[in-house]
């Protein structure tokens, strides 16, 4: 199993350009979510998935967009980029939302300039 | 509002003593409590967790504790390594899953 996968591992983007941070899992998890992490922020919930075609805004979903097509897949796209959304993005899964361990991909560095 | 709060940012410990990482709650909806261990450049992986029906959970050089009347939880780790070192997260979750801010552990040889 390879868990979760995320691409790129690095981006540098120029202000209002779009792109989608890729995110799968191979381990038939219900729950999915996106997290970014900002110096002394801690992991803020951008996004999450309980399943197929069910999405919801987290805490800090403002620019972000999500869909879940499939189980593997979670795909965040960021429509029009900006400064504020430098950071490092995580995704991660679970097999339930309540109770279960998350397991974390290796995130994403983004930079926007 | 900030449900979950890690109020430490940074802890320093010598090696072979007690780690004590901390996290108080607001909402007392819960399942459990899950602490995670995050080093720099990867993802966070999970370390331990604790029902809200249960007061400890032990697992190996790691013990949670909650107090849910004090709505607190802390971590303990005996004896601290340095391979211990990185950054801790506290978990609430309950619906969608809202972590603390983090605290830095820094256990020095």
């Amino acid at each position: 199993n390879a868990g979760v996968t995320q691409t790129p591992k690095f981006q540098v983007l120029k202000t209002g350009q779009s792109m989608t941070l890729q995110c799968a899992q191979d381990m038939n998890h219900e729950y999915m979510s996106w997290y970014r992490q900002d110096p002394g922020m801690g992991l803020r919930l951008i996004h999450y998935s309980v399943g197929a075609g069910i999405t919801d805004q987290g805490e800090v979903p403002n620019g972000y967009n999500v869909s879940r097509s499939t189980t593997e897949d979670f795909p965040l796209r960021l429509l029009s980029a900006a400064p504020s959304q430098t950071s490092v993005y995580f995704c991660a899964s679970s097999s339930t939302s309540g109770g279960n361990e998350q397991f974390f991909g290796p995130g994403t560095r983004l930079t926007v300039l | 509002d900030q449900q979950v709060k890690q109020n430490s940012p940074s802890l320093s410990v010598q090696e072979g003593r007690i780690s004590i990482l901390n996290c108080d709650y607001t909402n007392s909806m819960f399942d459990y409590f899950l602490w995670y261990k995050k080093y720099p450049a990867e993802g966070p992986t999970f370390l331990i967790s604790i029902s809200s029906i249960k007061d400890k959970n032990e697992d190996g050089r790691f013990t949670v504790f909650l107090n849910k009347s004090a709505k607190h939880l802390s971590l303990h780790i005996v004896p601290s390594q340095p391979g211990d070192s990185a950054v801790y997260f506290c978990e609430r979750s309950q619906g969608n899953l809202i972590f603390g801010k983090g605290t830095k552990l820094s256990v020095k040889p």
